[in-house]
């Protein structure tokens, strides 16, 4: 089956500090890659997804790159803000035509003021 | 919030009870999900439903079980509880295939 690898576990940044956390996945047939974010407390809220047919996707100050080649997706957030603070988690789907997800074990992201 | 309900959102219970947990979505999706989070390992699938009466496990099925009799409730179901299972589990409704998942807002189950 899939398995998602996610890293740094924790990062703190300072306010303003550019944020980037990488994930790896294993299963190359894998063709969708989203990320969430999820608050003390809060459910999981889906922030930005990339598909494999493209290598780049921006929202404002988030980003998605995508290496199908590395087997390897990495979010970026630029100008970090207080509010950026939380538990952010990657996932792939197992296989093209899956509909399940499999979820990395999330990176706790502290942004200092 | 992709009209998702779960119930009870806060449970206390004893090793051995029966627990059931219910999801209840308003927007006919047809793919429904199940996860629990714990500290350290993130979410992972316990059952998933791609249609009513269509039910599969996923990679921590073990000691539950699931019902989907209607398409807007996904039954969750804890027959024996151990204390292994006290977690937050987590309802989620799939789109656009099902790869796009949208969460409910979660149960706090404690198994004393």
């Amino acid at each position: 089956g899939e398995n998602v690898e996610q890293h740094p576990s924790t990062l703190s940044v300072q306010e303003g500090d550019s944020a980037v956390i990488k994930c790896t996945y294993s299963d190359s047939a894998s063709n969708y890659f989203p990320w969430y974010k999820q608050e003390l407390g809060k459910r999981p809220q889906l922030i930005i997804d990339i598909r494999s047919n493209v290598g780049e996707k921006k929202d404002q100050r988030i980003a998605v790159t995508l290496n199908k080649t590395a087997k390897h997706f990495s979010l970026h957030i630029t100008e970090t803000q207080p509010e950026d603070s939380a538990v952010y988690f990657c996932a792939a789907n197992p296989g093209a035509g899956s509909y399940q997800l499999t979820f990395g074990k999330g990176t706790k992201l502290s942004v200092i003021p | 919030d992709a009209g998702i309900t779960q119930s009870p959102r806060h449970k206390v219970t004893e090793t051995g009870t029966p627990v059931t947990l219910r999801c209840h979505q308003t927007e006919n999706h047809r793919y429904m999900y199940w996860y629990r989070q714990d500290p350290g390992h993130g979410l992972r699938l316990i059952h998933y439903s791609y249609g009513v009466k269509d039910t599969d496990k996923g990679e921590v099925s073990d000691g539950y079980s699931v019902s989907r009799s209607k398409t807007e409730d996904f039954l969750l179901t804890l027959e024996s509880a151990t204390s292994s299972q006290t977690s937050v589990y987590f309802c989620a409704i799939g789109v656009a295939g099902g790869n796009e998942q949208f969460f409910g807002p979660g149960t706090r189950l404690t198994v004393l």
